[in-house]
């Protein structure tokens, strides 16, 4: 079964602190995307992944193929990095597919 | 660029009523689009996938008949849900298919539907 997690489910934290959200995934994949939900449900995307890392601002995101797990860090995170973040996968030998959700971790940030 | 448009952003309709809700790609060509669908607390979940001039393909459970999918163009994607019930009520994304980068996937913001 293609199974995606992520840990943890929810965070606090304070201001300014570094933020890491793990995902872990079953098997082999074509692309992994880590997402941002915001409370009223539009989706931005933040990163698609096959390999390596990715840094966009204050935020990174690393894949380990082998290992088959995905972290995504924030630096310096602020009140509005508050969402849901979502890891999604798509497993398939080539080409494209519809993607498999993690089901999210919801981040608090208070200042 | 890479931008993805739904319409309506949030219905109501009565249970028995068809609903139609866009996808668009505004400003790129998508030959393929899938659609989602969240419940409240849980994940989002793989509908069915839409290619352009060709049928949907759905996944497991996702009734065909209920759910239609048209792509007639390569920039739009309809999701029709016929007869609707209660238990329809969700909310809806679509994302599109980037031919330039062959995994990118482009989200449209969003559809709430909830049937009464």
């Amino acid at each position: 079964k293609n199974e995606v997690e992520q840990s943890p489910q929810n965070l606090t934290a304070q201001e300014g602190e570094f933020i890491t959200i793990n995902c872990s995934y079953s098997v082999g994949i074509s692309a992994l995307h880590w997402l941002q939900q915001h409370p009223g449900g539009g989706i931005v995307s933040l990163f698609m992944l096959s390999s390596g890392k990715k840094k966009h601002g204050r935020l990174i995101a690393t894949i380990n193929i082998q290992e088959k797990h995905s972290s995504l860090h924030i630096t310096a995170s602020h009140p509005r990095d508050s969402a849901v973040y979502i890891c999604a996968v798509g497993f398939s030998g080539g080409g494209a597919d519809g993607l498999t959700f993690g089901k999210g971790t919801h981040l608090i940030i208070q200042p | 660029g890479a931008v993805v448009s739904q319409h309506p952003s949030w219905v109501i309709c009565k249970s028995g009523t068809s609903v139609k809700i866009e996808c668009r790609s505004l400003d790129f060509q998508a030959t393929t689009m899938f659609w989602y669908r969240q419940f409240p607390k849980q994940s989002l979940m793989l509908m069915a996938t839409s290619n352009e001039g060709s049928k949907a393909t759905y996944e497991q459970g996702v009734e065909k008949d209920k759910f239609l999918i048209n792509h007639a163009s390569l920039t739009l994607s309809t999701l029709t849900v016929t007869s609707a019930h209660p238990e329809d009520s969700s909310f809806y994304i679509c994302s599109a298919l980037g031919l330039a980068s062959y995994y990118e996937q482009y989200f449209g913001p969003g559809t709430r539907l909830t049937v009464t």
